[in-house]
């Protein structure tokens, strides 16, 4: 679904670094999420934000921080990247009381 | 919190078999409950919702039943096909806002042909 692109696709990068992951949608939802994945543990909420002036943390927060540019953009940042911040991440978006879409993801991988 | 629990892990079963999930919550305050199925390097995507005011909803070949009593929740799918193959999660919406979902850790399903 070309309506929530993320980039980048791929990204490998070096413990220590500061990684930047960008998220933009089309569909004009004020709901945006980010979510981590790893084998066996699931989708877990990183951070989401309900509007462009409202940020809450998500289950799994540490190490990670957010800014919500536009309606349409919201990006995570991994200030100091560390070797098990390695998985793929999903930015999703939402409309108050509908279902949740998601981006193509971004395989992140620390070493 | 919310927390999710899903069995099993993995599920074969043989083409036109049916395959049952199950997903247990914790908060009777939930009243939403998504289905996602993500296909091998596929993003997830919503197969089949339910809330919390009915017990069950069908989609052709898919279904979903609630038991709030029992805070459980099942998908049921009949007469599978190869291309069922995918892993399927389950969430909950959680008392702390109807979109803030948690996740099921994920059940792959494997149909042979």
């Amino acid at each position: 679904d070309a309506d929530v692109t993320q980039t980048p696709r791929n990204r490998i990068t070096k413990t220590g670094k500061r990684i930047m992951l960008e998220c933009s949608q089309t569909k004009g939802h004020d709901r945006m999420y980010w979510y981590r994945q790893d084998p066996g543990l699931g989708l877990r909420l990183i951070y989401y934000s309900f509007d462009v002036k409202d940020i809450n943390k998500g289950e799994i927060s540490d190490g990670y921080s957010v800014s919500r540019q536009a309606q349409a953009k919201f990006s995570l940042s991994l200030e100091s990247a560390i070797p098990n911040q390695t998985a793929l991440y999903f930015c999703a978006t939402s409309e108050p009381a509908g279902e949740q879409y998601f981006g193509p993801g971004t395989r992140l991988t620390v070493t | 919190g919310e927390n999710v629990e899903q069995h099993p892990s993995t599920l074969s079963v043989q083409e036109g078999d049916s395959a049952v999930i199950k997903c247990t919550y914790s908060d009777s305050a939930s009243n939403y409950f998504p289905w996602y199925k993500q296909e091998l390097g596929k993003r997830p995507q919503l197969i089949i919702d339910i809330r919390s005011n009915v017990g069950e909803k069908k989609d052709q070949r898919i279904a979903v039943t609630l038991n709030k009593t029992a805070k459980h929740f099942s998908l049921h799918i009949t007469e599978t096909q190869p291309e069922d193959s995918a892993v399927y999660f389950c969430a909950a919406s959680g008392s702390t806002g109807f979109q803030k979902l948690v996740f099921g850790t994920g059940t792959r399903l494997l149909v042979s042909p």
